[in-house]
């Protein structure tokens, strides 16, 4: 099946800086991409989706999608101990929409 | 709008039972998914419907796992003769086409097998 690779597996940010994270699909069909956020002992929630290329703000969260490298990445600026989860990224291709795969995840740790 | 609702909560196991895990989707939703989620990963999907139809179960672990959704809204996962390393939590999620294929996931099952 389609492989999704996250990048870095943990990372730690002080309050108030950026928040960088990296996803890509090694599947060349792949053409949906989706982030999710799961806060610990929670369910994983949508937190953006990108279908095409460029770049999507919302807040203080920035996705940007390369289809051409199949690579998303997910900015989250001025980050706050709330935003301390598991990111994780999430795909699906064009031959079957509702296939959705997910990477392992990224864990972010935003320290005061 | 009522979540994905999925029963029980929690389970322990000795090796060898069985258990099954209950998901009730939001209403309207057509597509459900299963997905495995071990500790501190990523969720691995295990088998996904559309309507009462298996679209895919080929990434379940094994005929130890089967999955049902006979009238196209609840579903019920069940294990047999479950092992160690089954331990994970189960997570039900459910999308709607004009959703953007957003998954809206229930609380999960915490599954520990000993």
């Amino acid at each position: 099946q389609q492989k999704v690779q996250q990048s870095p597996e943990s990372l730690i940010v002080p309050e108030g800086g950026m928040a960088s994270l990296n996803c890509t699909s090694s599947d060349r069909n792949v053409d949906y991409f989706w982030w999710y956020r799961q806060h610990s002992g929670k369910s994983p929630k949508m937190l953006m989706s990108i279908f095409s290329n460029g770049e999507k703000e919302e807040g203080r969260f920035t996705v940007h999608l390369n289809k051409a490298s199949l690579h998303t990445s997910l900015h989250i600026r001025d980050s706050q101990p709330s935003d301390s989860a598991l990111y994780l990224c999430a795909a699906s291709d064009d031959t079957n929409a509702y296939k959705v795969i997910f990477g392992k995840g990224t864990h972010l740790h935003v320290l005061p | 709008e009522a979540g994905v609702t999925q029963s029980p909560r929690y389970a322990v196991l000795q090796e060898g039972q069985a258990v099954s895990f209950w998901c009730d989707p939001i209403s309207g939703h057509d597509t459900l998914y299963w997905y495995q989620q071990p500790r501190d990963q990523g969720p691995q999907l295990l088998v996904y419907f559309r309507d009462e139809a298996v679209i895919d179960n080929s990434q379940l672990p094994s005929d130890r796992f089967s999955a049902v959704r006979p009238k196209g809204t609840n579903s019920t996962l069940k294990i047999q003769s479950a092992k160690q390393g089954d331990t994970a939590t189960y997570l039900c999620a459910s999308s709607f086409p004009s959703s953007g294929n957003t998954l809206y996931f229930g609380e999960g099952s915490r599954l520990i097998v000993v």
